[in-house]
């Protein structure tokens, strides 16, 4: 079946350093969405991506969709500490299902 | 500001009981999701539902978990017996046509 990896599975970052996580699918996606949960809540939505090579930005934070819609970065510029928690991206392969495979996630810690 | 409902937020229980946690989609959604996460498995889906018909529930042990949508504002998780092993937060998610999923704050569950 369908698999979604993501490195580092942990990165501590001093305060106004950079994070980039990394996602990749064993399967040519349809979209990609990525959440954040923040330590004992729940993960809430970020932003979905859905074309080859999509750049998204938040703020600090760069999305990227790869050209073979097989991988997709979350890049943050200057880290703070609000930005502790572990960021998931999930793949979808077919919009009518509905359905995403969550990778295991990258939890960052960030040092004021 | 719409939001998925759990409940309740906490249950603690000794094996061997029932449990059985709720969730209240977001209106008008039409999916709705069943996460089990603990701190070695990440977010593991236990199933899923399109407009109340079950789609997938291979993520779940079937000889004690079950899950059912009596209507479209409720969804049902019950574990029986449950086991010191079931001890996990629970999500439940709900979402439209697409991939974008939005979760509830979850069901923490210890089993003694």
């Amino acid at each position: 079946g369908q698999q979604v990896m993501q490195i580092p599975q942990y990165q501590h970052v001093q305060e106004g350093e950079d994070f980039t996580t990394y996602c990749n699918s064993s399967t040519t996606l349809s979209n990609i969405q990525w959440y954040k949960q923040r330590p004992g809540g729940h993960p809430v939505f970020l932003i979905q991506l859905v074309k080859s090579g999509e750049v998204k930005k938040q703020k600090r934070l760069t999305f990227q969709f790869g050209e073979a819609k097989k991988n997709s970065s979350l890049h943050i510029t200057a880290t703070q500490t609000t930005d502790v928690g572990t960021y998931f991206c999930a793949g979808g392969v077919n919009t009518n299902a509905g359905k995403s495979t969550f990778g295991d996630g990258t939890t960052l810690t960030v040092k004021p | 500001d719409a939001r998925v409902t759990q409940t309740p937020r906490h249950k603690v229980t000794e094996m061997g009981q029932e449990v059985t946690m709720r969730c209240q989609p977001i209106l008008g959604h039409n999916t709705v999701f069943w996460y089990r996460q603990t701190m070695m498995q990440g977010l593991e889906l236990l199933a899923y539902f399109r407009n109340r018909a079950p789609l997938d529930d291979s993520g779940m042990p079937k000889d004690r978990f079950s899950a059912e949508m009596p209507d479209a504002t409720l969804a049902t998780l019950k574990i029986q017996p449950s086991e010191p092993r079931d001890s996990a937060v629970y999500f439940c998610a709900s979402g439209r046509t697409g991939n974008i999923q939005y979760f509830g704050a979850g069901t923490r569950l210890s089993v003694l």
